[in-house]
């Protein structure tokens, strides 16, 4: 059974970089079936889609992060990690990791999440 | 982006009722189009993938339909577990891939 766990600092400063890992054990990140994300969720509040990389790293990033977002996978580790810079409070949130499950159709691949997680507690605060 | 907009947010129902939430997106998703299941301090769980295909495991009295922009899952007898907040997902775009705002699910 395929399962993934976030780590990482749970209290970042402001205008620094958080850092999170998430460790994947009953399967690979070395898959080239399938996608690897991060999503997050501020306290009370609804699901935001941040960044999805593959194996051989080429990846998505939401827009409205962007350009602070940094995904990476290590496949010697079997692991896939999340940088955002300069965080303000706007960035604290529950941060889940996820497996994005393929589809495939006449002219591509879609891909969802099927496994996640448990989450991880991320505050922003001096 | 494309932005993707569930109703009701709140829906109070009771256990045996059946249940329908909607979800729009702002232009065409085709059928690119997931739902999930949370309840509270949970990870999300899939429950339809690519509009109207159940996630292995999932009980049947869950459905999906729609495509386009206009999507619905249903519910067919509401049981005490599924008291939850559920969320629409759009995976046509993936570079966002927007989630709808929620939909909590509480007793009547």
């Amino acid at each position: 059974q395929l399962q993934l766990q976030e780590s990482g600092p749970g209290l970042v400063k402001p205008s620094e970089t958080l850092s999170l890992t998430c460790t994947v054990s009953g399967g690979s990140v070395s898959s080239t079936n399938y996608f690897w994300g991060w999503i997050r969720q501020p306290p009370g509040k609804g699901l935001e889609y941040i960044a999805c990389i593959s194996y051989s790293g080429y990846n998505y990033y939401n827009p409205s992060l962007k350009s602070r977002v940094t995904m990476s996978v290590d496949t010697s580790k079997n692991q896939f990690s999340l940088k955002l810079s300069s965080v303000t409070a706007a960035d604290t949130a529950v941060y889940y990791c996820a497996r994005l499950n393929p589809y495939y159709y006449g002219s591509g691949t879609k891909y969802y999440f099927d496994y996640w997680g448990q989450g991880t507690l991320v505050t922003v605060s001096s | 982006d494309i932005q993707m907009t569930q109703s009701p947010s709140t829906l109070s129902a009771s256990v045996g009722d059946r249940v329908t939430i909607t979800c729009r997106a702002s232009r065409s998703i085709s059928s690119w189009l997931a739902w999930y299941q949370q309840k509270p301090g949970k990870a999300p769980k899939v429950l339809i993938y690519k509009a109207s295909n159940l996630e292995s495991g999932v009980p049947s009295r869950f459905s999906g339909s729609g495509s386009g922009t206009e999507f619905t899952l249903t519910i067919s007898s509401l049981q005490p577990d599924d008291f939850a907040t559920y969320y629409c997902q759009q995976y046509n775009d993936y570079s966002s891939g927007t989630f709808g705002q929620g939909t909590k699910v509480e007793i009547k």
